[in-house]
């Protein structure tokens, strides 16, 4: 069975730094996907930044950018120049190419401090 | 381009009623997800649908729980008789394909509170 892995449940940022969430995922499949999903206090679920499994090259959205290492299953977020409106959850999840179903990890909660 | 849309937003009831959540997914989406979200078991998925038609619905706690979907642009989940232990976050959400890179939009959930 699949499964991801958030081990910091809590993390926290000055404004302007950078800070870096990590994930790690468990699977015997070769060709996935992985997404990196915010939910801000208003609740909604926004995606952030995804990486399919054959693109060596990192993904990368403005501020946010992943490091995806392959071979030891981790895809950590990177959020540069960190933004109040950056303070939410943060979920990490993963999908077989041959599979409809998500599977997230249990949330990384990012607090963004003056 | 309007997103996913959930309703109601709040709903408070009493354990033994019946609970209906509805959701409109974005306009050709073919596949329509429904998600709880708890503070002990986070976001699972519970059932979803292909072209209307159910796919997987191995996430459906148990019999009291029953999602429809009439139509593309209609989606309904359904508790009945509601239980304290169902208070949580609902969503729903669609893609364009269940497939490839394409993701899931979420609808903005429901929170349902059973007293």
């Amino acid at each position: 069975a699949q499964t991801v892995t958030q081990s910091q449940p809590e993390m926290s940022v000055q404004e302007a730094e950078t800070v870096t969430l990590s994930c790690t995922y468990d699977t015997s499949e070769s060709d996935y996907y992985l997404f990196w999903y915010k939910q801000p206090p208003s609740r909604q679920m926004i995606l952030v930044i995804r990486q399919e499994a054959y693109k060596q090259q990192n993904a990368t959205e403005n501020r946010f950018s992943v490091n995806f290492q392959k071979a030891a299953k981790s895809f950590s977020l990177k959020i540069s120049d960190s933004q109040l409106g950056d303070a939410a959850m943060y979920f990490c999840a993963y999908r077989p190419r041959t599979a409809s179903k998500l599977t997230f990890g249990t949330g990384t909660r990012l607090q963004v401090t003056l | 381009d309007a997103g996913v849309i959930q309703s109601p937003r709040h709903e408070v009831t009493e354990m033994g009623q019946e609970v209906t959540l509805r959701c409109k997914p974005i306009s050709g989406h073919d596949y329509l997800f429904w998600y709880r979200q708890t503070m002990m078991r986070g976001l699972e998925l519970l059932i979803y649908f292909n072209n209307n038609v159910p796919i997987d619905d191995s996430g459906m706690p148990e019999d009291r729980f029953s999602a429809k979907m009439p139509n593309a642009s209609f989606s309904t989940l359904k508790i009945q008789p509601s239980e304290p232990r169902d208070s949580a976050v609902y969503f729903c959400a669609s893609s364009s394909t269940g497939f490839g890179n394409q993701p899931q939009h979420f609808g903005d959930g429901t929170r349902l509170s059973i007293l």
